[in-house]
């Protein structure tokens, strides 16, 4: 069965900074990825996906993830870091049209 | 569009009590799904619906019962409602029920339940 990892329970970055989250996943077959967002009190929103070709895939708001097969890893990063990025951020691999998400990594950005 | 809806935002139940959490999609997304949210641990997958009449479990599927008789509508009932029950339910669709198009979820904005 499919599973993933986000070793990282809560991240601070002060804002302009780099941020990336890490993200591990064990699936058998090539994985179907995805980071999810979520701002307080509400529901998810897709970042980004990753479904096949260039390694690297660019989302919205700015957000970059690098799919690295030998690492069974699929990190999100940005380069800098803004207030209204502070959330919770979910990575998951999809099989079977089921969604498994991770634990999730929440971001503090100091000003 | 209004998306995803879910009623109500918050509901307190007693233990035993039964409920329906309501979720409506304006989106004639063929996929649609319920998630519970617990700390610590992400979003399991209850329930999933790959188009109207057709219905199958997910991860965390026990105490909870779902129907899909029309494309809009994706209800969730707790047949009897019990304190491992308190959550953030979430429901979820997507265009198309295809892999890995199904993927692609929006999200309602949650209900929040307490069984006390």
């Amino acid at each position: 069965a499919q599973s993933v990892t986000q070793p990282d329970i809560h991240i601070t970055v002060s804002e302009g900074a780099s941020l990336e989250l890490r993200c591990n996943y064990s699936y058998g077959a090539t994985p179907y990825l995805f980071w999810y967002v979520q701002s307080p009190g509400q529901g998810l929103q897709l970042l980004l996906k990753y479904f096949s070709g260039d390694t690297l895939v660019q989302g919205i708001k700015g957000f970059e993830a690098e799919f690295k097969r030998s690492q069974s890893s699929f990190n999100l990063r940005k380069p800098s870091v803004h207030w209204s990025d502070a959330a919770e951020y979910f990575c998951a691999v999809g099989s079977d049209y089921k969604l498994s998400f991770g634990a999730g990594t929440t971001v503090t950005v100091r000003a | 569009n209004a998306g995803v809806t879910q009623t109500p935002k918050f509901q307190v139940l007693k233990t035993g009590q039964s409920m329906t959490l309501q979720c409506a999609q304006d989106m004639n997304h063929e996929y649609m799904s319920w998630y519970r949210q617990d700390p610590g641990m992400g979003l399991r997958l209850i329930h999933y619906s790959v188009g109207a009449g057709i219905t199958d479990q997910g991860e965390v599927p026990n105490g909870y019962n779902v129907s899909r008789s029309t494309t809009e509508d994706f209800p969730l009932r707790l047949l009897s409602a019990a304190p491992s029950q308190t959550s953030v339910y979430f429901c979820a669709s997507s265009l198309t029920s295809g892999v890995p198009s199904s993927y692609e979820q929006y999200f309602g904005p949650g209900t929040r339940l307490t069984v006390t």
